[in-house]
This record gives C-alpha cells, sequence and structure tokens, in this order.
C-alpha cells in the first residue's frame, strides 16, 4: 500500500529564516511525486512535479529536491505570504485506479513577519 | 480562463436529501476527479473519469454516484446524504490521468 508522511505537521517561521519540509513515501515504484500549496478555503494550486531520484525544481523562493524515499520542500527566506498548507502527493508507476495520487496529511507553515 | 469551477460553493443538507455537486473545466483536459478532504484524513480520490465517457471508483465510492457530461463537466452525486458525508469536496482535472491535477475551489458539504 502507498503511503506518505509529511512533517512537520505544523512550522513556524519568522520572516527571512529558511527551513524545509519533508514528504517521505513508499510506493511500488514511483511514476511522480507532486508537491501542491493549500490556502484556507480554497483549493490545492499545484508547484511542481519531481520524477525521479536526484531531480530538482524551482519556483521563487522554493525548491523541492527528490530522493529515493523521500521528497523536500526548500523555503529560502519565506515571506508571511508563503503562510500555507503545503500538500505531497506520490503516484505508483503501476497502479491500475487511474493513477490515482496518494496524498500526506500537509504541512501547515505559519510565517511572522 | 477560469480553470476548473465548481458549484455550489456551500452547502447544507438534512440527512436523506439528494444533491448533485457540479463542476466543470475549460483546459480541454481529457481526465477529471471528485475529491473529500477531511481533518486528519487528507485528500481522497471518490471517483474519476480517465476520458470522456468512462467512470471509475476510487478509494472512497460508497454512497456517491458521478456522471462525465461531456468532456468538461463531470457532476458527482449524493443519492441520499449521510452525516459521514460532511466533508470539502474538490474537483480536479488533468491532460491525462499520468499529469499533474488542477483543483477546484471546493464545495463544503454539512449534513444534519
Amino acid at each position: 500500500e502507498d503511503q506518505v508522511t509529511q512533517s512537520p505537521e505544523a512550522l513556524r517561521l519568522q520572516e527571512g529564516e529558511s527551513s524545509s519540509l519533508n514528504c517521505s513515501y513508499t510506493v511500488s515504484g514511483l511514476r511522480g511525486l507532486f508537491w501542491y500549496r493549500q490556502d484556507p478555503g480554497k483549493g490545492p494550486e499545484f508547484l511542481f512535479t519531481l520524477y525521479s531520484a536526484g531531480e530538482e525544481k524551482e519556483k521563487e523562493r522554493l525548491k523541492a529536491t527528490l530522493t529515493k524515499k523521500e521528497s523536500f520542500l526548500h523555503i529560502t527566506a519565506p515571506k508571511p505570504e508563503d503562510s500555507a498548507t503545503y500538500l505531497c502527493a506520490v503516484q505508483a508507476a503501476n497502479n491500475n485506479a487511474g493513477n490515482m495520487l496518494t496524498f500526506g496529511g500537509g504541512t501547515r507553515l505559519m510565517v511572522k513577519p | 480562463n477560469a480553470g476548473v469551477t465548481q458549484t455550489p460553493k456551500f452547502q447544507v443538507l438534512k440527512t436523506g436529501q439528494s444533491m448533485t455537486l457540479q463542476c466543470a473545466q475549460d483546459m480541454n483536459h481529457n481526465s477529471m476527479y471528485w475529491y473529500r478532504q477531511d481533518p486528519g484524513m487528507g485528500l481522497r480520490l471518490i471517483y474519476y473519469s480517465a476520458s470522456e465517457g468512462t467512470t471509475d471508483k476510487g478509494e472512497v465510492p460508497n454512497g456517491y454516484n458521478v456522471s462525465r457530461l461531456n468532456k468538461r463537466e463531470f457532476s458527482l452525486r449524493l443519492e441520499s446524504a449521510a452525516p459521514s458525508q460532511t466533508s470539502v469536496y474538490f474537483c480536479a482535472s488533468s491532460l491525462w490521468t499520468s499529469y499533474e491535477q488542477y483543483f477546484g475551489p471546493g464545495t463544503r458539504l454539512t449534513v444534519t
């Protein structure tokens, strides 16, 4: 059974204080790992897809990296507007259920000015 | 370009009532999905439609039915609502099932 565990559940940072969010996964062959951002009362917003170990993707202050067991979302010099819940999801290569995504529980990030 | 739209935004039902949640996308995507999001449970797939004319069960399909009306629209129906169906429902779409999914704004449903 595919599993995704995100840590920490919540993270409080001061503006400018860089940190990393972790997504650990077990999957029977990884097709892709996805990062989403979710603001309160809104739907998840797609950020990145990573396909293979060693791959990195960047967008503004965010950088996602991937190993064979986990992914990190690095946030450099965060701003208050980066406050949100960040979701990680995996898609198995041999998933017959429409390439179903398995989501983690999310990390709630709060950045104080 | 509105992306994925959902109606209604909020709904309160009494146990046993029925309703249909509507979803539409304007990105010419082939695949569409319905999820529910509950505290502590994360996002769980209810049903999906890999392409127009097909629908399949996801992880938690009991109590729901779906209709892929055309390429743009995918509806979710609760025939006899139960309090356990109180949740936030999200529709999503993707170019194909192996591609990243784009989500709508959600419908917050309360069943009393």
